[in-house]
């Protein structure tokens, strides 16, 4: 699946640190999405961008900053990270208003030490 | 909560067998979608099921959807070594998607 790219594949960053993850999708659709997926929980919607808006999601830390430049592109900004904020981050796109799939890329395993 | 809940969380058969797997979920449904997941890899999509179907096949997959219970069931016929993945549903709400924590299958060859 090469129709969303998700940049870096792997990371290992100190709590202190300042990262950014990078998504982009070649798929021509409108919508993006950040997963946070953890051992034996469930995929968590984090942020949604749906033609080119943010929706709102009041439950993730405010460490974890998104941004989408455009409809292509998407990035989460990361810094002051926390240990359990160790996972793997899934970026998502989908074309709203169609009811279709999501597509996703294959995301970055973040390790906080 | 809005996410699907599949069940089980673990399976193991042997190639040839037949996979059934199941999920619930709690809130009306525009449709539902069935993913895999192999390891160290994203989520691809496998079918989608709107709500006012009933059953939907594509290849050796096999989709219900029953609306009264909330409940819908993948079917992987024939299996192989391949299908060795986890497996997951999806339900669309308002273009927000909802995802349980997956079943686990493993094709033992």
């Amino acid at each position: 699946e090469t129709g969303v790219t998700q940049t870096p594949r792997h990371l290992v960053m100190g709590m202190t640190n300042k990262k950014s993850l990078k998504c982009e999708q070649h798929l021509g659709h409108n919508a993006m999405y950040w997963y946070k997926q953890s051992a034996k929980k469930p995929l968590e919607l984090m942020f949604v961008y749906s033609l080119e808006e943010r929706v709102e999601n009041n439950s993730v830390p405010s460490r974890f900053s998104p941004e989408c430049p455009n409809s292509s592109h998407l990035f989460l900004h990361l810094h002051t990270l926390q240990p359990e904020d160790s996972a793997l981050y899934l970026c998502a796109s989908s074309q709203v208003g169609q009811g279709g799939p999501q597509h996703f890329g294959d995301g970055t395993r973040l390790s906080i030490l | 909560s809005q996410q699907g809940e599949e069940d089980p969380q673990a399976l193991s058969i042997q190639e040839g067998e037949n996979a059934t797997m199941n999920c619930s979920y709690k809130t009306s449904i525009n449709n539902l979608q069935w993913y895999r997941q192999n390891s160290g890899r994203g989520l691809v999509h496998l079918i989608l099921i709107r709500s006012n179907e009933r059953e939907k096949h594509s290849g050796r997959l096999r989709v219900t959807l029953d609306t009264s219970k909330k409940s819908s069931s993948l079917l992987i016929t024939a299996s192989r070594a391949a299908d060795t993945a986890s497996y997951f549903c999806a339900t669309d709400d308002a273009n927000q998607f909802y995802f349980g924590t997956g079943t686990s299958l493993t094709v033992i060859p």
